[in-house]
């Protein structure tokens, strides 16, 4: 099992759309968790930080069950500039550091 | 503030040359990271430091090396380089489990 795991995607939504990103992962000791986003041959920008209450952000709002090691990010009335990868990301502690593991990324597209 | 820094910005290799991506930073982070991102798919760890002089493998580390001498510099060094080489490469840094923070990449073609 992949240490983080996201929906492939893509994602093709209108305009106005809500939409749904999904991510597990595999280490119960996982510490912080985080959704970046990366725009084409860019670098990961920080979106959000999830945490265990819950956390929104304007029309972005993030949750993390602990329990069942999930995560999740919700994008309502979507933009055209929301259009992007987003990246579910765990900081981890596996053997003897921890460290940052991304999955793979869900590619979110919106047409007019 | 400058952030994360990465030189150079793009670099064509030549099979079996070596080169030293550089990267540095002027947060004050203990954390810093290497990854590499193949077109069309996510970012693979190659090596992280946790401080100076403490560096560990990532999930892709066959074919580099790193050093850590400093708080603020990490380079990674590509010995005979080979087509499989062929990526963008990212470093980070953090703060221990906080956000990390990019630069802007190195873009390698091996050929």
């Amino acid at each position: 099992r992949k240490e983080v795991e996201q929906d492939p995607g893509p994602f093709n939504v209108p305009e106005g759309a809500t939409v749904a990103f999904n991510c597990t992962y595999s280490n119960s000791a996982s510490q912080s968790f985080f959704w970046y986003r990366q725009d084409c041959r860019k670098e990961p920008k920080l979106l959000m930080s999830v945490y265990s209450s819950g956390n929104e952000d304007g029309r972005f709002t993030a949750q993390l069950n602990r329990a069942s090691q999930y995560i999740s990010l919700l994008i309502r009335d979507s933009k055209l500039s929301d259009s992007a990868t987003y990246l579910c990301v765990v900081f981890s502690y596996g053997g003897s550091q921890g460290n940052l593991i991304f999955g793979k990324g869900t590619k979110l597209s919106v047409k007019p | 503030n400058a952030g994360v820094t990465q030189t150079p910005k793009f670099r064509i290799l030549k099979i079996g040359q070596s080169m030293t991506l550089q990267c540095a930073q002027d947060m004050n982070h203990n954390y810093m990271y290497w990854y590499r991102q193949d077109p069309g798919m996510g970012l693979k760890l190659i090596y992280y430091s946790v401080g100076a002089g403490i560096t560990d493998k990532g999930e892709v580390p066959n074919g580099y090396n790193v050093s850590r001498s400093t708080t603020e510099d990490f380079p990674l060094r590509l010995e005979l380089a080979a087509p499989s080489q062929t990526s963008v490469y990212f470093c980070a840094s953090s703060i221990t489990a906080n956000e990390a923070f990019f630069g802007q990449g190195t873009r390698l073609t091996v050929v």
